[in-house]
This record gives structure tokens, C-alpha cells and sequence, in this order.
């Protein structure tokens, strides 16, 4: 049973350009959950999405960051005219039905913008 | 806001030698989950745990639920050379119980051969 993919794991972009992070959660789980980490710093929530609906995306940038997670296809976390200060490696969480809190993580992205 | 506070930051121990470390936080929790992440990967979840008082073993490592549900205390006996990473303890963030999680800042423990 395939865990939870990201891709692309590196991702390097020039400020202003836009950053696409992608991820497919565990086979069955249909609960999303992207994640940033800052070098030598725990894991900060962004954004929660079920399919094709974001539930709370309290922890997401009200600019320039957005979210989906279509019925087809895996979650993609976009950041437009990216800024040095989203360097950072994203990751993505899912999750059984009954089990909120037992997250399965991916091996993230780690975005660096030059 | 919330906040997780883990102890200590850092820890260098000899091979064979046991681990304790902790997580305290500034609200109570219902849920209590350790992490740990190896470089380069994503978290890997170690233990989970519901109830106060409880006590949680996964091979060498014990978790327990603080009674104040305030804190919670991750051990590891013999530690071995591939215990190495960093050891985030983590629990739901805010009310509403929708699986969004708050993470301490971590516990890197280093392994001496």
C-alpha cells in the first residue's frame, strides 16, 4: 500500500515565479493536510481540504497561497510570485476516517526560491 | 496562542543508554501524538495516546498521557545508532476537532556508537 507521495521533493524557483507542490494522500484517505517547515522549526499547518472543499485554511497566507484538492487527481498547493521567505520544505498529511489526529505524512517539498 | 514546549532541545548520548524527554503545553489536550523525523523525510508517527494517565509502548519506546493533560513524556531504553532524528511531540490545534495538528519544536537526538 503506497504511503502518502509528494512531488516534486526539490523545487527551485526565481522570485516572482509560481511554485506547484503536488500530493496524493494513502490509498482510501480522502483528508488533506499541508504543513510548512521553516529550517530547525516543528511543522506549522496551512490548510485542511477534503475532496474538491477546503475545510480551514486558517494557517495559509491569505495571499499568494491557495489550495485544492479536485475530485480527480492529487492536492496541489500553489504559491504565486513566490518571496525568499517561502523557502521551506511543505509537507502533506492524510489521514484514516476515524482517526483525525494519526496523520501519515509524505516526504515533502523542499521549495528554495533564489 | 497555543504552544507546545519540548525538553530538551538537543540530546548526545551513548549507544545502550536510555531517553526521556518531554512536551509541555499551554492548553489541555485530549490527544497526544510523538513524531520522528529523520532528515530529509517527513514526520514518521511513533505513538499515539487518548486518555490521561495512559501509558503506550511501541517496541523500546514508552509514551505517556500527563495526568494534568497538560504534558506528555516520550523514553527510550538502549537506545541504538538509527535512533537518530529529530522527535517532534505534537496535538490538535485549536477546538473544533477537525485533525489539524500543533507541533512542538523538537527534540534532535544525536547517537554515539
Amino acid at each position: 500500500n503506497a504511503g502518502v507521495m509528494q512531488n516534486p521533493r526539490h523545487l527551485v524557483r526565481r522570485r516572482g515565479q509560481e511554485a506547484r507542490l503536488r500530493c496524493s494522500p494513502m490509498k482510501g484517505h480522502s483528508h488533506v493536510y499541508w504543513y510548512r517547515q521553516l529550517p530547525e522549526e516543528g511543522l506549522k499547518f496551512m490548510v485542511y481540504l477534503q475532496k474538491e472543499n477546503i475545510i480551514d485554511e486558517s494557517g495559509m497566507p491569505k495571499e499568494r497561497f491557495s489550495a485544492e484538492f479536485p475530485k480527480e487527481g492529487p492536492s496541489i498547493l500553489r504559491i504565486q510570485q513566490v518571496v525568499r521567505g517561502d523557502s521551506a520544505a511543505y509537507f502533506c498529511a492524510s489521514h484514516r476516517e476515524d482517526r483525525d489526529y494519526e496523520q501519515y505524512f509524505g516526504p515533502g517539498t523542499r521549495l528554495t526560491v533564489t | 496562542g497555543q504552544q507546545l514546549n519540548q525538553n530538551p532541545q538537543s540530546m548526545f548520548i551513548q549507544e545502550g543508554e536510555d531517553v526521556s524527554m518531554n512536551c509541555t503545553s499551554s492548553s489541555i489536550f485530549n490527544t497526544w501524538l510523538w513524531y520522528k523525523q529523520d532528515p530529509g523525510e517527513g514526520p514518521v508517527l511513533l505513538i499515539a495516546l487518548y486518555k490521561a494517565g495512559e501509558l503506550t509502548s511501541n517496541g523500546r519506546l514508552t509514551a505517556q498521557f500527563g495526568i494534568t493533560r497538560k504534558d506528555s513524556f516520550l523514553n527510550i531504553s538502549a537506545s541504538i545508532p538509527s535512533d537518530v532524528g529529530i522527535y517532534f511531540c505534537a496535538g490538535p490545534l485549536g477546538s473544533g476537532n477537525t485533525g489539524k495538528l500543533i507541533f512542538g519544536q523538537g527534540t534532535t537526538l544525536q547517537v554515539k556508537p
